[in-house]
C-alpha cells in the first residue's frame, strides 16, 4: 500500500481567503487526485493531478478557483482559492500505484475545511 | 452520466454475523472496482479490488462478488467485529483511464 500524508489536516478559514493543502506519498505513483467529501456524503473527484502538466478537472470545478499543482511523481497541492463556507468539505489526496492492470488506489487521511 | 449507487444506506449486524453490502453500477466499460471502508475522522481504506475478467475475489474475512450481467457489486464480510464498523463505499473505473467514480456508501453498525 501507498502511504499518503496531508497537510494541514484540518482548518478554519475566513471567506475570501485561499487555503493551500499539501499531499505527500512515500514513493513514486503513476497517478495523483483530489476529490472532496461533504459531510456524510460519498466523494467527488475535483481533478487529475499531471505531474510538469496543467491538471484534469471533472465537471463543475476549474483551475481559477482549485489550482492544483505537481512538481513531482510524489507530491501535490491544491489550492481552494476565495474560500465561501460552501466550499467547508473534506479534501481528499488519493494516488495510484501500479502498472499493467495491476494498479490500485490509496487515500490520505483528508484536510477538514471550515470556512467562515 | 456514470453513476454507482448502493441498495442498502444503513446495516446493522450482531457481532459475529456474516455482512452483505451490495453495490450497483451503471457503466458497462467500466473494468476495476474497488470497495473501501471509511472510519468517522478518517480517509477511506482500501479493503479488497477486482476486475472484470473476475467474478470473485477472496480477501482476509471480505469476499467481493462481481455480476456484470446485471452490473451488481457486493461485499461480503464474514464473522464481523465491532471493528468493521464504518462506511463502506464502493467505486467503480477502468484501468486505462484511472478515475473512479463513487457510489453513495453504507454505514454498517456492529452491535457487540
Amino acid at each position: 500500500s501507498a502511504v499518503i500524508s496531508q497537510k494541514p489536516s484540518r482548518d478554519i478559514c475566513q471567506r475570501g481567503t485561499s487555503l493551500t493543502i499539501q499531499c505527500q506519498v512515500d514513493s513514486q505513483v503513476t497517478m495523483m487526485f483530489w476529490y472532496r467529501q461533504q459531510p456524510g456524503q460519498s466523494l467527488t473527484l475535483i481533478a487529475t493531478a499531471n505531474q510538469g502538466s496543467e491538471a484534469t478537472y471533472e465537471s463543475g470545478f476549474v483551475i481559477d478557483k482549485f489550482p492544483i499543482s505537481r512538481p513531482n511523481l510524489t507530491f501535490s497541492t491544491l489550492t481552494v482559492s476565495n474560500m465561501s463556507p460552501e466550499d467547508s468539505s473534506i479534501y481528499l489526496c488519493s494516488a495510484r500505484r501500479g502498472t499493467g492492470g495491476r494498479e490500485t488506489q490509496y487515500f490520505g487521511p483528508g484536510t477538514r475545511l471550515l470556512v467562515l | 452520466g456514470e453513476s454507482v449507487g448502493l441498495h442498502l444506506p444503513t446495516l446493522s449486524v450482531q457481532e459475529g454475523d456474516n455482512s452483505i453490502i451490495n453495490c450497483a453500477y451503471s457503466n458497462s466499460a467500466s473494468d476495476y472496482f474497488i470497495w473501501y471502508k471509511q472510519e468517522s475522522g478518517k480517509g477511506p481504506q482500501f479493503i479488497i479490488d477486482i476486475r472484470s475478467n473476475m467474478d470473485k475475489r477472496q480477501g482476509q474475512r471480505v469476499t467481493v462478488l462481481l455480476n456484470k450481467t446485471v452490473k451488481h457489486l457486493s461485499l461480503q464480510i464474514a464473522a464481523t467485529q465491532p471493528g468493521d464498523s464504518a462506511v463502506y463505499f464502493c467505486a467503480e473505473g477502468g484501468t486505462s483511464y484511472g478515475k473512479l467514480t463513487f457510489g453513495q456508501g453504507t454505514i454498517l453498525t456492529v452491535h457487540p
